[in-house]
């Protein structure tokens, strides 16, 4: 079955560390793959789009790399603050003619303490 | 810059009562959509509309129905609300998919007793 996976389990990690989530899909051909933000009660926030072909991109302290051949991507947060803590959720959007799908993961928690 | 107005935040209907929720958005994008989204569920698209005059089925359509009054405005209607349909419902727009990321609205909170 086609899927997309992100960590289940809620990460907690130090102040100023890097984290780093996850996002595994299967039986997918990918166009590109979102990173957004969602805050308790908010809508998600888009953070960053990677393609197909690109390795890696960055936005100030994050990065995002895509592994087609692995069917994954990792999203990293550098220098880690309390702010960062929130869910992170991934979208996929497949190839599939003009008639493209967008595919969502249910989010990784992300907790930063002081 | 409002971005993605939705509205209202919060509602309770009575199985079997109608509502709109109603979505704007000021960015002149072309394409918008309607979500819910549920515990363990994720973001689950009801309806989209890629661009004025055009709507289609997502992937749980059934028990909703949409308008794409104007390039701005894209509301979702419930006819005959179900406990099933208690949910937080988020509006979204795009310009460009290729290139952008969606801009959500800041959420309907829905409860249908």
């Amino acid at each position: 079955s086609q899927k997309i996976e992100q960590n289940s389990e809620a990460l907690n990690i130090q102040e100023g560390k890097t984290a780093t989530l996850t996002c595994n899909y299967t039986n997918y051909s990918p166009a590109y793959l979102q990173w957004y933000r969602q805050d308790p009660g908010r809508g998600p926030v888009f953070l960053l789009l990677i393609r197909e072909n690109e390795k890696e991109k960055r936005k100030e302290r994050l990065k995002v790399t895509f592994d087609t051949t692995l069917k994954q991507s990792l999203f990293h947060i550098t220098a880690s603050q309390p702010a960062d803590s929130a869910t992170y959720l991934c979208a996929l959007v497949t190839r599939a003619g003009n008639n493209r799908k967008l595919i969502w993961g249910l989010g990784t928690s992300l907790g930063v303490n002081p | 810059n409002a971005g993605v107005t939705q509205t209202p935040k919060f509602q309770v209907l009575k199985t079997g009562q109608s509502m709109t929720l109603q979505c704007a958005q000021d960015m002149n994008h072309n394409s918008m959509y309607w979500y819910r989204q549920d515990p363990g569920m994720g973001l689950r698209l009801i309806y989209y509309s890629a661009s004025e005059g055009t709507t289609d089925k997502g992937e749980v359509p059934n028990g909703y129905n949409v308008s794409r009054l104007n390039k701005r405005e894209f509301s979702l209607r419930l006819e005959s609300a179900a406990p099933s349909q208690t949910s937080v419902y988020f509006c979204a727009s795009i310009m460009d998919r290729g290139n952008d990321g969606y801009t959500f609205g800041s959420g309907t909170r829905l409860t249908v007793v």
